[in-house]
């Protein structure tokens, strides 16, 4: 059974500091990975979106890797500004099409 | 990518009655997932519903609880029946982006609260 996890579980940063962001994994057998940020009350938003057999995937100032084999990503935030103050969630889809998600990273940044 | 909205935004409900919720995206799609977010928690998948065929529900969910219909590949609706307060939480619908990467989309989700 698939199971992820998120750490730390709450980050809170000042303006224009670089960070990162770490997801775990049990099983290997993904399909994708995909990153995605929820502001409080809202849905989702995607940030990224990994393949199995892809290595990273950047959008300005987000990167985020994948380690198939160890079973872990980061996502890394360089710059951090207000705005980047939300929950970031980190979703795993494994067999069946089903996704897992963690129980995510809530991130403030201050001023 | 794909847009889906969902309605209602929020609703507060009695104990005992029933909610649907609607879902319609801007594109056809194949899969489309129903996840519940309790209080300060993460997202479970609660269903799977394909354009026709049966939901597919995942543990700890059953049909009579949460019915499912999916009439055709842009609408889906979620019931959440007889209510109690426990069932208090958002409810999202998302979808799958229709190409090989299985990307997933969200709507804006539904805020429901059971007095």
């Amino acid at each position: 059974k698939q199971e992820v996890t998120q750490i730390p579980a709450a980050l809170s940063v000042p303006e224009g500091e670089n960070l990162v962001l770490n997801c775990s994994f049990t099983d290997s057998a993904i399909y994708n990975l995909q990153w995605f940020r929820q502001d409080p009350g809202k849905g989702l938003t995607s940030l990224l979106l990994i393949q199995s057999s892809q290595r990273e995937q950047t959008s300005g100032r987000l990167n985020a890797s994948l380690d198939k084999s160890s079973g872990r990503s980061t996502l890394y935030i360089a710059a951090s500004q207000p705005g980047d103050s939300a929950t970031y969630l980190c979703a795993v889809m494994s067999g069946g099409f089903k996704t897992i998600f963690g129980a995510g990273t809530r991130l403030f940044v201050k001023a | 990518s794909a847009v889906i909205s969902q309605k209602p935004s929020r609703d507060i409900c009695q104990r005992g009655t029933s909610l649907t919720i609607q879902c319609q995206v801007d594109s056809q799609v194949t899969m489309m997932f129903w996840y519940r977010q309790q209080p300060g928690q993460s997202l479970t998948l609660i269903a799977t519903a394909n354009q026709g065929s049966e939901a597919t529900y995942e543990s700890g969910f059953v049909i009579d609880k949460f019915p499912i219909s999916r009439p055709n590949l842009t609408f889906s609706t979620l019931t959440v029946s007889n209510m109690s307060p426990e069932d208090s939480s958002i409810y999202l619908c998302s979808v799958d982006g229709g190409t090989q990467s299985y990307e997933q989309y969200f709507g804006p989700g539904t805020r429901l609260t059971v007095t």
